[in-house]
């Protein structure tokens, strides 16, 4: 099945500073998303970007698909960005069933 | 439009026992998943159903079980539940390109 790795697993920021999380993946895939898990543990939707870039306020994504990673871009970040972002993708054998990464934890320090 | 519905939030069972855990999918969606989230594993594919039937099943042993009703809702039955249960349950409905998570449920086994 399809491997999602992210990077860097952990980052620790000082409020107001920007961040770029990486996301690589194995093989080609249909669908991809960037989810917030907050601390009470739901998933909150950030992207849905299969291809190309979208943005969203402060944040940002990019999924170069023919290349096999994602990033996502966190500008002036302020505390409430603190919490684990996660990487998730669907496609190719493992069509139906999410695959997530590790997630990276974001630290945002006042 | 409500969001995904997850019940309960909390349980606390014994080793032993068996619990049954509750998803409402976002109206109109048709798929739903469930993923179990464990800090030494990560978030991991449990099954998905659609239209009443599995779809898809991930690599878990067979006192996890699931199905589906006629009006989408979905339950999750895990039996002889053992301290390694212990995790938070999260429910996905899936609509035509993005899934959307409920709150989950944090099970604890003692």
């Amino acid at each position: 099945g399809i491997q999602v790795e992210q990077s860097p697993p952990d980052l620790i920021l000082q409020e107001g500073a920007n961040s770029t999380l990486r996301c690589n993946f194995s093989d080609s895939v249909n669908n991809l998303q960037w989810f917030h898990q907050n601390p009470w543990g739901q998933l909150i939707n950030l992207f849905y970007i299969p291809s190309g870039t979208k943005q969203n306020g402060r944040l940002s994504a990019t999924t170069v698909a023919t290349e096999r990673y994602s990033l996502l871009y966190i500008s002036s970040s302020q505390t409430t960005d603190s919490g684990v972002y996660f990487c998730a993708v669907e496609g190719g054998s493992s069509a139906s069933k999410i695959i997530f990464g590790s997630g990276t934890r974001l630290s945002i320090r006042p | 439009k409500a969001g995904v519905t997850q019940t309960p939030r909390y349980l606390i069972k014994t080793r032993g026992q068996q619990v049954t855990l509750s998803c409402s999918p976002i109206s109109g969606h048709r798929s739903v998943s469930w993923y179990q989230q464990t800090p030494g594993q990560g978030l991991q594919f449990l099954f998905e159903y659609f239209s009443e039937t599995q779809r898809n099943k991930g690599n878990f042993p067979g006192r996890f079980s699931g199905r589906q009703f006629s009006n989408s809702r979905s339950e999750m039955n895990v039996s002889t539940l053992e301290l390694g249960d212990s995790a938070l349950y999260l429910c996905a409905s899936m609509g035509s390109t993005e899934a959307f998570f409920g709150q989950g449920t944090r099970l604890t086994v003692v």
